[in-house]
């Protein structure tokens, strides 16, 4: 049972490349989120998704788009990527409103040069 | 804007130390949670609140939740270097767009 599984755990990219942050869920959860970390910032929400089908932008969207591939995936997509962007990414899952139970991945660590 | 503030930032105590921490707001929440993160992982659920002047246990840990749902804290009694790591309040106030706080980064010393 590995809970939330983000993949990969590190990356390098230089400004303007693209990439795509890996998501998976064995819980069943029906919401997935997605936030970035920053130091003495606390964790932001970039998006949500409070069902398969749905995806809403939270409060840091510009920059990233989302696709809910199915009930267990929930990937993060930089399109361009700008220095920015450089950040602790934690994908997360729960199954009710607003995180009231929720499980985090171990975390993407994002580097862009 | 939506802000949880959380005090203090850092905190550096001996073995066998009490402490408390602070999650404060002007807003009001319809649940808050603590959470734990330690370097290189994710925040790990500690506690959901949801009733204003509620205190929940959680072996040395206890939480309180504010009467009026704004503000929370956290007291740990006889800290060990187990408790070492980051606590993370946040509050949710009924959708899905939860809030964080920066958090409170304890280190405690053997």
């Amino acid at each position: 049972n590995a809970g939330v599984t983000q993949t990969p755990k590190f990356q390098v990219l230089k400004t303007g490349q693209s990439m795509t942050l890996q998501c998976a869920q064995d819980m069943n959860h029906n919401s997935m989120y997605w936030y970035r970390q920053d130091p003495g910032m606390g964790l932001r929400l970039i998006y949500y998704s409070a069902s398969e089908g749905t995806t809403d932008k939270g409060e840091v969207p510009n920059g990233y788009n989302v696709s809910r591939l199915n009930k267990r995936e929930f990937s993060l997509r930089l399109e361009s990527a700008a220095p920015s962007q450089t950040s602790v990414y934690f994908c997360a899952s729960s199954d009710n409103r607003g995180l009231t139970e929720a499980f985090f991945g171990q975390g993407t660590r994002l580097t862009v040069v | 804007t939506q802000l949880l503030e959380q005090s203090p930032q850092f905190l550096s105590i001996q073995e066998g130390e009490n402490l408390t921490v602070y999650c404060n707001s002007s807003s009001v929440f319809s649940s808050l949670q603590w959470y734990r993160q330690e370097p290189g992982e994710g925040p790990v659920l500690l506690v959901t609140v949801v009733t204003g002047g509620e205190v929940k246990k959680l072996k040395r840990l206890t939480f309180q939740f504010g009467d009026a749902r704004k503000d929370s804290s956290l007291h740990i009694t006889a800290a060990q270097p187990g408790d070492t790591g980051l606590y993370l309040c946040a509050g949710n106030t009924g959708g899905f767009k939860t809030i964080f706080g920066a958090g409170t980064r304890l280190f405690v010393k053997a």
